[in-house]
């Protein structure tokens, strides 16, 4: 059965810090990695996530993916209270119809 | 405007009765997912379709169950066999193939008393 563990469960940093999100996973037949934002109800799209040692970038959030040892993280640079949200990481088999999701980081930004 | 829809936004009902949630979009995408989500914890998969007529079921499908009959709609019924029927339900959509990006609704929330 496909497995994904993120740590930690939750965060609390103030704004202009720094976080780093983990994502670990065991999955038969990897095809890709995704991380969500979900603030209050509809997770929304950040990354995919394919091959090993590209990272891709958006802003001030970054993410990079490690297919030897099975993790990717997501990193979040001089934080905003804005980034205040549940951070899903989810992987994906090469059944392209199936993919499961870990429980997600509760990320808050205080002022 | 393109998206997805799920309706209603919030559900009561009685223990013992079935209820039906909403799901349309009108991305054109192939593929459909349900999924619920309970406090403190990531979405488990209940049902998942990729094609009209046809459809798997997730991790945790027992006291469920979906139809696709057409391309743009795949409601879920939550049974008087399940369980623990309280929770929030997204539904999603996605390009079959790319095995990437889902599109979600905005969730009903369903609470059983």
């Amino acid at each position: 059965e496909d497995k994904v563990v993120q740590s930690p469960l939750s965060l609390v940093v103030h704004e202009g810090d720094t976080v780093t999100l983990n994502c670990s996973y065991e999955v038969t037949n990897f095809r890709s990695l995704l991380w969500y934002k979900q603030e209050k109800k509809a997770p929304t799209f950040l990354f995919m996530l394919t091959s090993s040692g590209i990272e891709k970038k958006s802003g001030r959030l970054s993410s990079i993916l490690d297919k030897k040892e099975l993790f990717s993280i997501l990193n979040i640079t001089a934080t905003q209270t804005g980034d205040s949200a549940v951070y899903l990481c989810a992987v994906i088999n090469t059944n392209a119809g199936k993919s499961t999701f870990g429980d997600g980081t509760t990320l808050t930004v205080k002022p | 405007d393109g998206g997805i829809t799920q309706s209603p936004k919030y559900l009561f009902r009685k223990e013992g009765q079935n209820v039906t949630l909403s799901c349309e979009q009108n991305l054109n995408h192939d593929a459909m997912y349900w999924y619920r989500q309970d406090p403190g914890q990531g979405l488990r998969l209940i049902y998942y379709s990729q094609i009209v007529n046809d459809f798997q079921k997730g991790d945790i499908a027992e006291g469920y169950s979906v139809s696709r009959e057409k391309k743009e709609s795949f409601p879920l019924t939550v049974t008087s066999a399940q369980k623990n029927p309280t929770a929030f339900y997204l539904c999603a959509s996605s390009i079959l193939g790319l095995a990437g990006e889902q599109y979600f609704g905005p969730g009903t929330r369903l609470t059983v008393t």
